[in-house]
């Protein structure tokens, strides 16, 4: 079946550093690929999303690269700032039979001022 | 549009009593569906509901979980004879194509 591997948290940064934040993923067929974000006490928003193959996402100067070679999904940010804590959830989506979303399990992230 | 609505928002329960959790999905949306967050872990998928249709129901508990989405009103997400195992958020989110939009969740705790 389909699934999600993301990279383990926490994540600490200091602010203006650059971040990665490894996801690869299992699926048949051509999922599409989603970034989450869910800040404290808050549900999930969603932060940047890719349907097809060499798809770059991006938003809020996040991106990310929809790779089918690799099976990833990496996220990425040249300089985060404190506001940018939260945390991260890679997903996926099959393109049949609804629109149900897998999840990875997420990446927590605090960013030091 | 006030988007996906849940309430409660905190909910407490005994061991033993039921939790009915409720959401209303952002208007035009037709599908629904839940999400336990059990703490520091991922969102698990539990239901996915259409009006009247429960469409993959693949990650519900076997016994004492059950979802409705009825022709009016809210979906509803009950568990019966809760136990602690069971404190949990619980997230509804409603989609538009692929892209969900969730609501702020209902929080579980049981005594």
């Amino acid at each position: 079946g389909n699934s999600v591997t993301q990279m383990e948290g926490p994540v600490t940064l200091s602010e203006e550093a650059f971040l990665t934040i490894n996801c690869t993923y299992t699926a048949t067929g051509y999922p599409s690929l989603f970034w989450y974000v869910q800040y404290p006490g808050e549900g999930l928003q969603l932060l940047l999303k890719a349907t097809k193959a060499d798809d770059k996402g991006s938003n809020k100067g996040f991106e990310a690269t929809y790779r089918k070679e690799t099976t990833s999904f990496h996220l990425e940010k040249g300089s985060v700032q404190v506001s940018d804590s939260a945390v991260y959830f890679c997903a996926l989506s099959g393109n049949t039979g609804g629109f149900k979303t897998i999840f990875g399990a997420g990446t927590r992230l605090f960013v030091k001022a | 549009n006030a988007g996906v609505m849940q309430n409660p928002r905190h909910l407490v329960r005994r061991r033993g009593q039921e939790a009915r959790l409720r959401c209303s999905p952002m208007k035009g949306h037709s599908h629904v569906y839940w999400y336990r967050q059990l703490p520091e872990e991922g969102l698990k998928f539990m239901v996915y509901l259409q009006k009247e249709n429960i469409i993959d129901e693949s990650g519900m508990p076997k016994e004492r979980f059950s979802a409705e989405f009825p022709k009016e009103g809210p979906s509803i997400l009950r568990i019966q004879q809760v136990v602690r195992g069971d404190s949990a958020a619980y997230f509804c989110a409603s989609s538009s194509k692929n892209v969900l939009t969730f609501g702020a969740g209902s929080r579980l705790t049981v005594l």
